[in-house]
Parts: C-alpha cells; structure tokens; sequence
C-alpha cells in the first residue's frame, strides 16, 4: 500500500534539545509539507519541499529545520529555539502539479505528537 | 497572504439531521478548495474538494458549494451520521507556490 508515514507517533523531549520527526512516502510524490497543529488554530505550515534538495520556509519556520537529500523522505528537526515546541506535527505530500494549476491534493500522515517535559 | 476563517468550530446536531460548515477566504486568486476530515490521532483525509471553475460538488451525502465574488465555500452534509464525528478543516490554495492555508477547524458532533 502507497502512503505516508510519521514516526515516532509520541516523542517527549526535555527543554534545550534537538529532535527530529522522520517522514517518509512512497508515493512517488515530488512535494513534501511540515504542518503544526495546535487546538483551535488549524493547521500551520512549518517548511515545504517541491523537489529534492530545495526547500522554503513556510509561516512559522523559526525554530525549526528539515533536509530533502531524498524524494521519500523529509525530516524535520525541532530545534531548542523553538520556544514552544509542544504540538501535533504532520507531514503531507502531494504531486506537484506546476503553479498555474495551482491545486495540490495533499496526504497525510497519521501525525507526530511532541511534548516537552 | 492567504487567510482562511472557518465558522462554526463547534457543532452538534442530532443523528439524520444535516450540517453546514462555511470558510471565507482573503485572497481572489485562490483557486482550489479542499475540505479534510480528522478522526481523533489521525491525520486528516481529502474528502471533498473544488476548484474555482466550478459553483458546486456533491458527492452522496457531501457537498461543497463555492462562491467566488463573495470569497466564500461551505461544506454540507446531509443524513448526518455518527460516524460523520470529526474534526473538519477547510482549506485554500493559490498560484504561484501551492502552498495550502488552514481554516482553524469544526468540531462536528452526531448525536445518535
């Protein structure tokens, strides 16, 4: 079965360290997406990646860093600057359709919880 | 950049009876408008979209209806089940970078 997968599902961190939140797909897609969720704020786009080794900065990039060095895979590593790093993390993919179409059907993971102790 | 509002964030209906979800969005060049459902510790799934060359999409009980000039598209579901219990999230796309904007999400409860 084609699909996305996010692990670890539940990670605890201590203030002052680094961790990373692996995402892979084998979709074939060319796009990759970090989201953040927080109660009653939806979903918040971290980073993106349209093509391996390329990546922007989405609303609310501070703090964190990711890698494209493969199509299937697109890492995410919350940093201690992060200030409030405690949420629901989920990594999406989708075909790239090219800008003047502008529609993009994303997937889903099943989402990373991170809470810091 | 793109800003999506969602109304209600809660909602509670009784089992049979339908539901309406409304986003307005900011920006005209939004063109692609999807709708995703959230169980609780999933992720969420495509269940509906539309594109801005189309008013309205049905699909059995759902069905998205868009309006351009106002900035506006709604979700509804008819024959409201218990099983229709979720979180649902509407959303925006527009040229050039795709990137998708959220609405913050309703609570959708079937009473059975």
């Amino acid at each position: 079965d084609g699909g996305i997968t996010q692990s670890p599902k539940y990670l605890f961190r201590k203030e002052g360290q680094n961790v990373t939140l692996s995402c892979e797909q084998n979709l074939n897609h060319d796009a990759m997406y970090w989201y953040r969720q927080d109660p009653g704020q939806g979903l918040r786009l971290i980073y993106y990646s349209q093509i391996v080794n390329d990546f922007q900065k989405g609303d609310i990039a501070e703090g964190y860093s990711v890698s494209r060095e493969k199509k299937e895979s697109f890492p995410l590593t919350v940093t201690s600057a992060q200030k409030n790093p405690t949420a629901f993390y989920l990594c999406a993919s989708s075909i790239w359709t090219g800008s003047l179409s502008g529609a993009n059907v994303l997937t889903f993971g099943a989402g990373s919880r991170l809470t810091v102790l | 950049g793109e800003n999506v509002e969602q109304h209600p964030s809660t909602l509670s209906v009784q089992e049979g009876d339908s539901a309406v979800i409304k986003c307005t969005y900011s920006d005209s060049a939004s063109n692609y408008f999807p709708w995703y459902k959230q169980e609780l510790g999933k992720g969420p799934q495509l269940i509906i979209d539309i594109r801005s060359n189309v008013g309205e999409k049905k699909d059995q009980r759902i069905a998205v209806t868009l309006n351009k000039t106002a900035k506006h598209f709604s979700l509804h579901i008819t024959e409201t089940q218990p099983e229709d219990s979720a979180v649902y999230f509407c959303a925006a796309s527009n040229p050039p970078n795709n990137d998708m904007r959220f609405g913050a999400g309703t609570r959708l409860t079937v009473k059975p």
